[in-house]
């Protein structure tokens, strides 16, 4: 079954630290997403990714980085954590060429204090 | 950059009711439209895709799109309870994936 793993589930961190969202997916599709969804914003591209070695920015890039090692994993670091990137990240996964609405991962929800 | 609005901000209709959601879009090079539905501690899950102009209907829901008044909607007959829950309208220009969300609407399904 398709499926879009991210760890850890839930996150604190302290302003200044460095944090690193894990997102694991098993579908073998070539592109990769990650997004912060905050209330009355719906949900934000941050950073994506069209296969192993690639990443490219989104629209809310500034303050993240991406990282995709392989195709299966696609991780998103904040270098220097700030209390507003606190919000609930997603990842997801989809196939550009199937035209398949992308499939989502369950969320790390990150506290920046 | 593609601007996607959706109305209402939430919405409470009674179990066997209809429930009408809308959303407008900026960009009149989208292609791609995606409804989503994400229940409460969970991830948004993709509900159905319209990508032509006119009606899409799968089961109880019914998409339409109309390029032209950038503009889709989502209706849901029979509402049922397990119905509540956030709906995104997502939309995409070119590249599948590269999403633009609205800021959602809350549908409550009451008994």
């Amino acid at each position: 079954e398709a499926a879009v793993t991210q760890s850890p589930r839930n996150k604190v961190a302290v302003t200044g630290g460095k944090v690193t969202l894990s997102c694991n997916q098993t579908n073998n599709h070539n592109n990769m997403y990650w997004y912060r969804q905050d209330t009355g914003h719906g949900l934000r591209l941050i950073h994506y990714s069209y296969g192993a070695g690639s990443t490219e920015k989104g629209d809310i890039p500034d303050g993240y980085k991406a990282s995709r090692p392989s195709q299966e994993n696609f991780s998103l670091i904040l270098e220097l954590a700030t209390p507003s990137q606190t919000s609930v990240y997603f990842c997801a996964s989809g196939d550009a060429g199937q035209n398949q609405a992308p499939l989502f991962g369950e969320g790390t929800r990150l506290s920046v204090l | 950059q593609q601007k996607v609005q959706q109305s209402p901000e939430s919405l409470i209709v009674p179990e066997g009711g209809m429930a009408s959601l809308n959303c407008t879009f900026s960009d009149r090079n989208s292609q791609y439209f995606w409804w989503y539905r994400q229940h409460s501690g969970e991830g948004p899950k993709a509900l159905m895709s319209i990508f032509s102009n006119g009606d899409k209907k799968e089961g109880r829901f019914t998409a339409h799109l109309n390029k032209a008044s950038l503009y889709v909607s989502l209706h849901i007959k029979d509402s049922q309870p397990s119905d509540s829950a956030l709906y995104f309208c997502a939309v995409s220009r070119q590249v599948v994936g590269q999403l633009t969300f609205g800021s959602g609407t809350r549908l409550q399904v009451y008994a």
